[in-house]
């Protein structure tokens, strides 16, 4: 099983739906949990970081933590094409490294 | 406030050749990562330096090394070049460790073995 496993889509949503992003991953020590948004021949940003259980809202963004389950998800309200990019979920595995999902690329259509 | 810069940008080697990639971290942060991207496998961590010590490495071979200087500034370097070491390489700067808080990334530097 790999350490962070992301759907690697593409994953296509209408412009002003909710687009929702999963992620499952290995290690159930794990504390901190991050999204990196990546656009096509950019550098990874971080929009989102996540430490507990239950959900975290920034502006449009709404990150969702499960501990139990080893899940973590996105979720991007009033999806803009500006959303559209590779998101890349992203653990502390065993609180030492940053691991990396592959990523899944999100297009959204006008 | 500059960002992370990385040297150079696009670079073409042949197999065998070595190569040396440059990382200048933002200032003020300590730790600076390295990870390889390809299409297929995303990123892979490298290694971290933090204050000029190794502060973890990441699965692959001894071909890959890097260093730290005081000022924090940082070097890879890739012997005996493989065509399988094409990729883009990207440093990551931070104030405290990689696994605190949030990585600043440069643009990358684009190695292309023939």
């Amino acid at each position: 099983q790999k350490e962070v496993e992301q759907n690697s889509g593409p994953l296509s949503v209408p412009e002003g739906a909710i687009a929702s992003l999963n992620c499952t991953y290995s290690d159930r020590g794990s504390q901190s949990f991050f999204w990196y948004r990546q656009y096509s021949g950019k550098s990874p940003e971080l929009i989102m970081f996540i430490y507990s259980n239950g959900d975290k809202e920034d502006g449009r963004f709404t990150a969702q933590l499960n501990k139990a389950s080893q899940y973590v998800s996105l979720l991007i309200r009033d999806s803009q094409p500006s959303d559209s990019a590779t998101y890349l979920c992203v653990n502390n595995f065993g609180n030492e490294k940053l691991t990396f999902g592959t990523g899944t690329r999100l297009t959204i259509i006008p | 406030k500059a960002g992370v810069t990385q040297t150079p940008r696009y670079l073409i080697k042949t197999r065998g050749q070595q190569v040396t990639l440059s990382c200048s971290p933002i200032s003020g942060h300590r730790s600076v990562s390295w990870y390889q991207q390809t299409p297929g496998q995303g990123l892979q961590f490298l290694f971290e330096y933090f204050s000029e010590t190794q502060r973890n490495k990441g699965n692959f071979p001894g071909r890959f090394s890097g260093r730290q200087f005081s000022n924090s500034r940082s070097e890879m370097n890739v012997s005996t070049l493989e065509l399988g070491d094409s990729a883009l390489y990207l440093c990551a700067s931070s104030v405290g460790t990689s696994n605190t808080g949030e990585l600043f990334f440069g643009e990358g530097s684009r190695l292309t073995v023939l």
